[in-house]
Parts: structure tokens; sequence; C-alpha cells
């Protein structure tokens, strides 16, 4: 299957602590997404990627998060120090190369912050 | 004003009915619009893409795009019970840009 990959479906944190999400996008697929989405609310931009690149952060909160898409492997958020507002569902998708086709987005990581 | 804005509904229709829903966008220089398909607890689903004025067909879907007046439609004939989901409208202001999504109008069929 070359659909997007992203693991853990399901993460629970204490608050204080670091939450990892991580996401392999399509293969061919350049192009990495990250998004928040909280109950009833629509999809927010967090941050663009491109390997070893950051394209677009413009929607990532300025202290505590941080993303990587590095030459080798997944793409990586990460949260520190965690608190509850960050829980939420976090999406992440893929486009190839040439844009403009839309994305492709993975099954998301629900984060719960206790 | 919000980027792209949709209505949140729920819009609720009858089994076989026709559903419409309507989303604007402010940046009138945006090139792509996609519509996706976002079931409760699940991720979302691409269903439509439109990148000139008019209307595209696909299968029961239509998406409909008038540049002028910064509007993105979408039509679902014959609707199911399991069309029921939200409907989230997303704008792309120039190709392999990032896509910004309005907050998705929630849509009921009903048997």
């Amino acid at each position: 299957n070359a659909g997007v990959m992203q693991n853990p479906r399901h993460l629970v944190r204490r608050r204080g602590q670091e939450a990892r999400l991580r996401c392999s996008p399509m293969k061919g697929h350049s192009h990495v997404y990250w998004y928040r989405q909280l109950p009833e609310e629509g999809l927010k931009f967090m941050v663009y990627l491109q390997k070893e690149n950051i394209i677009d952060e413009s929607g990532m909160p300025k202290e505590r998060f941080s993303a990587e898409f590095p030459k080798e492997g997944p793409s990586i958020l990460r949260i520190q120090q965690v608190v509850r507002g960050d829980s939420a569902a976090y999406f992440c998708a893929s486009s190839p190369p040439q844009g403009g086709r839309g994305y492709t987005f993975g099954s998301g990581t629900r984060l719960t912050v206790v | 004003q919000k980027e792209v804005e949709q209505n949140s509904g729920p819009l609720s229709v009858p089994e076989g009915a026709i559903a419409s829903l309507n989303c604007t966008y402010s940046d009138r220089g945006s090139q792509s619009f996609f519509w996706y398909r976002q079931y409760s607890g699940k991720s979302p689903e691409l269903i439509m893409s439109i990148y000139s004025n008019g209307d595209k067909e696909d299968g029961r879907f239509t998406a409909q795009l008038n540049k002028a007046s910064q509007y993105v439609s979408l039509l679902i004939r014959d609707s199911q019970p399991s069309d029921s989901a939200t409907y989230l409208c997303a704008v792309e202001k120039s190709s392999g840009d990032k896509l910004t999504f309005g907050t998705g109008t929630r849509l009921a069929v009903r048997p």
C-alpha cells in the first residue's frame, strides 16, 4: 500500500511530556504538510516541508512545536512539554512535486493530553 | 474575513434529493479548488478538484467554480445516507502551495 502512513494512531501523553508524531508520504510524493484539527473545527495548517527543508511554517506555534523531514526516514512533528490544549487530531498529507492536484491525507494521530 | 468560508450546517436533505454545498474565498488570485469529504473520526478524502470557471462533473458530484464571484460549490445528486459527512472546501493560491481549508459543512441525508 503506497498511502500516507501516520503513526501512532492514538497517543496519550501527560502534561509536560513530549509527543512525537511520524508521517511517511506516499511513494513519489516529496511534499509533506501537517494540519491540526480540533473537535468540530476545520483543518488548520501548521507546516509544509520538503526533504531537509521547511518551506512554510507560518502555522506553527512559536514555542514547543517543531517539524522535520530528514533525507532518510519519515517526517516528524514534535511537541515538547505538551499541555491539554494540544489535544487534537494531527493529520499529515503529501503531494507530488508538481503540486496543484490536492493532497492525500494519512489517517491521523489523535493526541490526548491528560 | 476568513480566507475560506463555508456554512457549518447541518444541511439536511432527504434521500434522493440534490445537496448543494457552497464556499467563498477571499484571495482572488487563487488557482486550484478542492472538495474533501470527512466522515466522523476519519481523515479527509479528496472527492473533486476544479481549476477553471464552469462545471466539472464526476458521477453524482458536480463542482462549480466562478472566479469572478470567488465562489465554489459542490452539488451531490441523488443524495444517499452514506453521503452524510462533513464536506471541506480547500483553496490553493498557487501550484504547490499549502491548501487553506474552510471549517466544513455538515451534511445529513435523511432516509
